[in-house]
Formats: C-alpha cells, sequence, structure tokens
C-alpha cells in the first residue's frame, strides 16, 4: 500500500518550456503533498506543500510564480516549472502523507528535469 | 537555525558486518525521526519511525536508537549484504506540526563482499 506515482520519470526540453510533473497517490487520499528538488550528492530541498483545494505553501527563496503547484484533488498535486531555464534542471520528487499524525511520508520516483 | 548533520563520507564496510550510521541535530526537539534509504535515481523509501519517547526501535535486520540527550540517532543494519549499498537519509519533522520533513544530506552506504 500506499504508492506515490510521479510523471515523467525524465524530461528533457527547450530553454524557455513549460513542463509539469505529476504526482497521484494511487491507493490512499493524500491530504498533504510535499515537493522537493534535490542536485546531485545533496539532500533533498523542501520547495512547497501542498494541500488539496488551497494554495500552496512555498519555502523561503522559491519563486511562486516560476513553480506552480495545483492540489486539485485528494489523489493528485501538479508542478509546473514555468519558462524552465538551464539552472532549474535537478531532480524533483513528490511526497505525499494520509493526514494522520506522525506518519511517515510515501515518495514518488522522481522526475530528472533537464533544461538545454 | 535546525541543523541535521549525517556522515557526508562514504561508509564502506565488508559483508556480514553490522554497518552504523549517525544522525545528529541541533537547535531542535523534534516529536520523531525517520530514515529512508534512497537508490541512485530513485525516491526515497520509508525504513523507520522512532518517536521521542521510544528508544530503539527494530525492523528485521535494521535497528534505530533514539537519544534526545545526545541529539543523536543511530541506525544499525546488521549482517549486511550488498544489497543494503545505497544513501540513507534521516529525517526530522520540522517545527510547527506541519507535516515537513527536514533532510540530512545522507551517508552513502557501500557493502564489499
Amino acid at each position: 500500500g500506499a504508492v506515490v506515482s510521479q510523471h515523467p520519470s525524465w524530461v528533457i526540453c527547450k530553454s524557455g518550456t513549460s513542463v509539469k510533473i505529476e504526482c497521484r497517490s494511487l491507493d490512499f487520499q493524500a491530504t498533504t503533498m510535499f515537493w522537493y528538488r534535490q542536485f546531485p550528492k545533496q539532500s533533498l530541498m523542501l520547495m512547497a506543500t501542498s494541500n488539496e483545494g488551497s494554495k500552496a505553501t512555498y519555502e523561503q527563496g522559491v519563486e511562486k510564480d516560476k513553480f506552480l503547484i495545483n492540489h486539485a484533488s485528494l489523489t493528485l498535486s501538479t508542478l509546473t516549472v514555468t519558462s524552465a531555464h538551464p539552472e532549474d534542471s535537478s531532480f524533483y520528487i513528490c511526497s505525499a502523507e494520509t493526514g494522520y499524525s506522525n506518519q511517515p511520508q510515501h515518495f514518488g520516483d522522481g522526475t530528472r528535469l533537464s533544461i538545454l | 537555525s535546525q541543523k541535521i548533520e549525517q556522515n557526508s563520507e562514504a561508509l564502506n564496510i565488508q559483508e556480514g558486518k553490522t554497518a552504523t550510521l549517525t544522525c545528529n541535530y541541533t537547535n531542535y526537539s523534534p516529536a520523531y525521526l525517520q530514515w529512508y534509504r534512497q537508490d541512485p535515481g530513485r525516491g526515497p523509501v520509508f525504513l523507520l519511525l522512532i518517536r521521542e519517547n521510544e528508544k530503539e526501535k527494530r525492523k528485521e535486520r535494521l535497528k534505530v536508537t533514539f537519544d534526545t540527550t545526545l541529539k543523536q540517532s543511530l541506525f544499525h543494519i546488521t549482517a549486511s549484504q550488498p544489497a543494503d549499498s545505497a544513501t540513507y537519509l534521516c529525517a526530522l519533522e520540522g517545527s510547527g506540526n506541519t507535516g515537513k520533513l527536514i533532510f540530512g544530506q545522507g551517508t552513502t552506504l557501500q557493502v564489499k563482499p
């Protein structure tokens, strides 16, 4: 149980393109989803917290107009990297939790984004 | 500020030995701590969660301790196998009961046959 599916697993696109990444909880309802970014040999850095039906909460230094997050249902959150540039190239990972306290987060397998 | 430190140097051990990984934290009093495994190019996979009132937790060959006085958690893998080779991340609950996790930088374990 507690499977999170992330799509696509990798994407290569030209600078200036907008890229949408989907995160789905397959067998549970996720009241909260989280979006992380991970650079090579570094840890996961939280970008934003996404609650179903409300606006995402962004971490300090993360541009909300650059990284658009939509959490329209209890099983789907999307991250759109708008007008992507090479410095946005990274490994983006989502996670979801059930909303019960002291429970682990369940992670997707990440999206490798490469901007040329 | 809240800080989590894991040994950034890779840990190399022989198959069959016990691997011990360390997670230290400062300026922090988390209600729980979690350990995750991450393989290259994959998302983290949850292993164990230990609460502040628990000293030790076990799951098969894994054991986690949580010392809130030392502000330290130790993660042990007994009878290690080459398949245990991965990066192991510790994560602490962020302040404010928001469910946010703060991750350490991870320790890469290499188990040699």
